[in-house]
């Protein structure tokens, strides 16, 4: 069965300080690792999809990388505004598997 | 251009009432997919559908969850004699295109409270 485990389960930054999420997974034949964001009473917004190991993506203070156990998504000189819990999703042969989420604070 | 979207946003309803929650997908998006997201966790799967064919339904929790999408666009969850254990976040969320791999984007779901 696919799982994914994400940790920690919730992380306080100050603002600028860079850190990284950690995403572990187990799946059969992996098709593509998603990372979500997620802010109070909304769906999940779709940041990454990581297809192999060694592959990594940007996108302004995030970067995704990709092992063939894990992900981390790295947060550089991270603002108040990235505050929201992230989410990482497995899809192997059949339905995306997601873990608990990371909930980051940036406070100010 | 639109998003997913999803009415109604809020649902109270009282045990053993039945409920239907809808779900417009983005235009022209193939596969559709409802989730359900407990307070503090990740969504789970429930089911998906490739246009108006329901492929894959194992994730619905018992008999009395059942979802449709007649036309292949359009889905309505319905939730026959709702139970406490109902109370959650539903999510339905849709891609462009059909195999996996493909992004999947979400409407901002509707909350459920069973009473």
């Amino acid at each position: 069965e696919d799982q994914v485990t994400q940790s920690p389960e919730a992380l306080r930054l100050q603002e600028g300080e860079s850190s990284s999420l950690n995403c572990s997974y187990t799946v059969s034949g992996l098709r593509g690792l998603f990372w979500y964001r997620q802010d109070p009473g909304k769906g999940p917004e779709f940041l990454f999809t990581l297809y192999s190991a060694g592959e990594e993506k940007e996108k302004e203070r995030l970067k995704a990388t990709l092992t063939k156990k894990e992900s981390f998504l790295h947060i550089t000189a991270p603002k108040p505004e990235d505050s929201a819990t992230y989410l990482c999703a497995v899809q192997g042969a059949q339905k995306l598997v997601f873990g608990q989420g990371t909930r980051l604070t940036i406070n100010p | 251009g639109a998003g997913v979207s999803q009415s109604p946003r809020y649902k109270v309803a009282k045990r053993g009432q039945d409920v239907a929650l809808r779900c417009d997908p983005i235009s022209g998006h193939v596969s559709l997919f409802w989730y359900q997201q407990a307070l503090g966790q990740g969504p789970e799967f429930l089911t998906y559908f490739q246009n108006e064919a329901q492929l894959d339904k194992s994730g619905l929790p018992s008999d009395r969850f059942f979802a449709e999408r007649p036309e292949g666009s359009v889905s309505t969850l319905k939730i026959q004699r709702t139970q406490q254990e109902d109370s959650a976040v539903y999510l339905c969320a849709s891609t462009i295109r059909t195999g996996a791999a493909a992004a999947q984007y979400f409407g901002p779901g509707t909350r459920l409270l069973v009473l």
